[in-house]
């Protein structure tokens, strides 16, 4: 069973870039079939995919959020992380790391492992 | 875009009565369909998808029905552990989109 854990700063001043680290456990990031995605809830509302990472270290990203984001990966801790760049009130969230495993048929959006989440507050 | 919108918002049921949650699609997305339980501080947990097929582990108290645009999530008896959030979500195309929760609370 895979494990993700969420790791950050709370707290993000506004304009500066948001970084977030997705620590994994039960699998290996690098291993064949795996997507690592993440996620954000913004207070009170539904949940918004951001983009993930590929196996490979192949990238899709969210069109709304293309152009602030960078999604990577270090294999040699087995970790992932995410990157949001320009951040304004508006990305005050809850990110949540989760992962896709295809054995066969393949839908990357389809989250079968998630993290317990992380409120990151953009504040001044 | 594919909107998802569930209802209700939130569900009062007593334990061991059995729960539906509704789930519409702004159009089509086959039963490329998934639920998700999500409790305060937790990682949500997938529970549910092709519409129908429940996810490794969980009880058959939870069933999914479904296709097109029309899903169903059905708790048949209430246990203490299912309050939780409900999310539905589709991926039968680009990005997923989640509707916006069920809150299932003990009445």
């Amino acid at each position: 069973q895979v494990q993700l854990q969420e790791s950050g700063p709370g707290l993000v001043k506004p304009s500066q870039t948001l970084s977030l680290t997705c620590t994994v456990s039960g699998a290996s990031i690098s291993s064949g079939g795996y997507y690592w995605s993440w996620i954000r809830q913004h207070p009170g509302k539904g949940l918004e995919w951001i983009g993930y990472i590929y196996s490979s270290g192949i990238t899709y990203y969210s069109p709304s959020l293309k152009s602030r984001v960078t999604i990577s990966q270090d294999t040699s801790k087995n970790q992932f992380s995410l990157k949001l760049s320009s951040v304004t009130a508006a990305d005050t969230a809850v990110f949540y790391c989760a992962s896709t495993y295809c054995g066969g048929d393949c839908y990357p959006h389809l989250f079968d492992s998630w993290g317990q989440g992380a409120l990151v507050t953009v504040s001044s | 875009e594919i909107v998802m919108t569930q209802s209700p918002a939130t569900l009062s049921v007593s334990p061991g009565e059995r729960a539906t949650l509704s789930c519409r699609a702004s159009q089509s997305v086959t039963s490329n369909l998934a639920w998700y339980q999500h409790k305060p501080g937790q990682a949500p947990r997938l529970l549910i998808h092709g519409a129908s097929t429940r996810a490794t582990g969980i009880p058959a108290r939870f069933s999914g029905s479904g296709s097109g645009t029309e899903f169903n999530l059905t708790i048949s008896s209430l246990q203490s552990e299912d309050f939780a959030v409900y999310y539905c979500q589709q991926y039968n195309n680009w990005a997923g989109t989640f509707g916006q929760g069920t809150k299932v609370e003990i009445k």
